[in-house]
């Protein structure tokens, strides 16, 4: 059964502030998937990685993936108050196309 | 529609009834996926279909939830017998599914049904 697996699960930053989000997950897949999530909104999506060493950057987030190691990473640069939200990954398993999510990392910029 | 439409946006309910919740997907996307969504956690898979047929409904809690997608676009939610512990976000999301460069398996959300059972 595949597990998703993020950590931290709550992360407090100051603004102009680096910091990594990790995504471990339990089976091989070569699929993985990142969403923001505003409180009362629905997800977001961010990026799609859709091979070992794939890195894709929007503004201040970069995420990549490393299939060996079974990891994603979410960096985030120079962080701004409006980063401020629920940050999911998602792995491609079980049946062709369903998304495992885990369980999020809620992010707070502060000034 | 531009976006995946889900309705009602809020239902409340009593325990032991009936509710429906309803999805309309992206135009031209043949999988359309349910989750559902407690508070603080991640979205846990319900159901996905591929057309009109529900190709895997392992994530269906109990014989209580059921779907269907008759015509293989809208589809509908069905809960008999709503327990409290029933109550949660339900996210209907779609995705463009086939041999082309646009089958990246992304999932494309709507903005969810929030169920309340009192």
């Amino acid at each position: 059964e595949l597990k998703v697996e993020q950590n931290p699960l709550f992360l407090s930053m100051q603004e102009g502030k680096n910091y990594t989000i990790y995504c471990n997950y339990s089976t091989t897949s070569d699929r993985l998937y990142w969403y923001r999530q505003d409180p009362g909104k629905s997800l977001e999506s961010l990026f799609v990685l859709l091979s070992n060493g794939a890195v894709k950057q929007e503004g201040r987030l970069m995420a990549s993936l490393d299939t060996k190691a079974r990891l994603s990473t979410l960096h985030i640069t120079a962080a701004v108050h409006d980063l401020s939200a629920t940050y999911f990954c998602a792995v491609a398993g079980g049946s062709q196309g369903n998304l495992i999510f885990g369980k999020g990392t809620k992010l707070s910029v502060k000034p | 529609g531009a976006g995946v439409s889900q309705t009602p946006s809020n239902k409340v309910t009593e325990k032991g009834k009936y509710v429906e919740l309803r999805c309309d997907p992206i135009s031209g996307h043949t999988a359309l996926y349910w989750y559902r969504q407690s508070l603080g956690q991640g979205p846990e898979f319900l159901i996905y279909f591929q057309g009109t047929g529900a190709a895997d409904d392992s994530g269906l809690p109990n014989d209580r939830f059921f779907a269907v997608r008759p015509e293989g676009s809208v589809s509908t939610l069905k809960i008999q017998r709503t327990e409290r512990g029933d109550s949660a976000v339900y996210l209907c999301a779609s995705s463009h599914t086939g041999p082309s460069a646009a089958n990246t398996g992304e999932l494309f959300f709507g903005e969810g049904s929030r169920l309340t059972v009192l």
